[in-house]
C-alpha cells in the first residue's frame, strides 16, 4: 500500500522565522514529488514541484532524498499568509494515468 | 490563468439518492481526475480518465461510482444510492499531457448526505 507520512503539527511559528517540514514515502519507485498547500476547506494548490537536485522558489526550498525516500520543504522569512496545511504529494509513475498520493498534511500557523 | 471549475459548490442530498458532480477541466488538458477528501482526512484518489475511458481507479471507486465526459467539455462524477459516508469534498483535477506534470485542482464540491 502506497503511503506518504507527514508530521501533522500544528507548527506554531512567529512571523519572520524559518520553518521546515518533512515527509517520507513508501514506494521506492515513485517518480514525481510535489508540495501543495491547502487552506481551510479549499482545494489543494500547487506550491512547487520537487526535483532530485533540490530546487528553490523565492522563500521556499524543496529537497528530495531518494535513497531515504524523504522530501523536505523549507520556508524562510515566514509571512502570515503562509498559514495553511502543507501537503506532501507523490506520483508513482511517469505517466498521466496514476492518481496522486497525498500525505495528510502539516498544519502551519504563523503568529504575528 | 485557466482554471478547473466545479459545480455545484455545495450539494445536499438525501441518503439513497443519486448525485452528479460536474467539472469543466482546463481546455487543452487531456487527463482528468476525481479525488475526495472526507473532513479531517487526507485527499484520496478516486479515478483517472483519458481518451474517453477510465485509465486507473482506486479501491474506493466501486460500482456505486461512474464517470463520464458527455459533451467534450464537462467531466462528471455520478454517485448512485448515496450513503452517509459519501459526505466529503470532491475535487476534480486535470493534467495537460501524459507526463509527470502536476495536476490542477478545481475548488471542489462539498457533498452532504443526510
Amino acid at each position: 500500500r502506497k503511503e506518504v507520512e507527514q508530521d501533522p503539527g500544528p507548527f506554531n511559528v512567529p512571523e519572520g522565522a524559518t520553518v521546515a517540514f518533512n515527509c517520507t514515502y513508501s514506494n521506492s519507485a515513485s517518480q514525481s514529488f510535489f508540495w501543495y498547500r491547502q487552506d481551510c476547506r479549499k482545494e489543494p494548490k500547487l506550491l512547487m514541484s520537487v526535483y532530485s537536485s533540490g530546487n528553490e522558489d523565492g522563500r521556499f526550498t524543496a529537497q528530495l532524498n531518494r535513497a531515504s525516500q524523504y522530501i523536505s520543504l523549507l520556508i524562510r522569512d515566514s509571512k502570515l499568509s503562509d498559514s495553511a496545511t502543507y501537503l506532501c504529494v507523490v506520483l508513482d509513475s511517469g505517466g498521466g494515468a496514476d492518481g496522486l498520493t497525498f500525505g495528510k498534511g502539516t498544519h502551519l500557523i504563523i503568529q504575528p | 490563468e485557466p482554471e478547473v471549475t466545479q459545480t455545484p459548490s455545495h450539494q445536499v442530498t438525501q441518503m439513497g439518492q443519486e448525485v452528479i458532480l460536474r467539472c469543466v477541466p482546463i481546455s487543452n488538458h487531456l487527463y482528468f481526475y476525481w479525488y475526495r477528501q472526507i473532513l479531517g482526512q487526507k485527499v484520496e484518489f478516486l479515478v483517472s480518465f483519458y481518451n474517453n475511458e477510465i485509465s486507473e481507479k482506486s479501491e474506493i471507486f466501486d460500482d456505486q461510482f461512474s464517470v463520464e465526459r458527455p459533451d467534450g467539455s464537462n467531466f462528471t462524477l455520478k454517485i448512485r444510492s448515496t450513503k452517509l459516508e459519501d459526505s466529503a469534498m470532491y475535487f476534480c483535477a486535470s493534467n495537460p499531457s501524459y507526463s509527470n506534470q502536476p495536476q490542477h485542482f478545481g475548488d471542489g464540491t462539498r457533498l452532504s448526505i443526510l
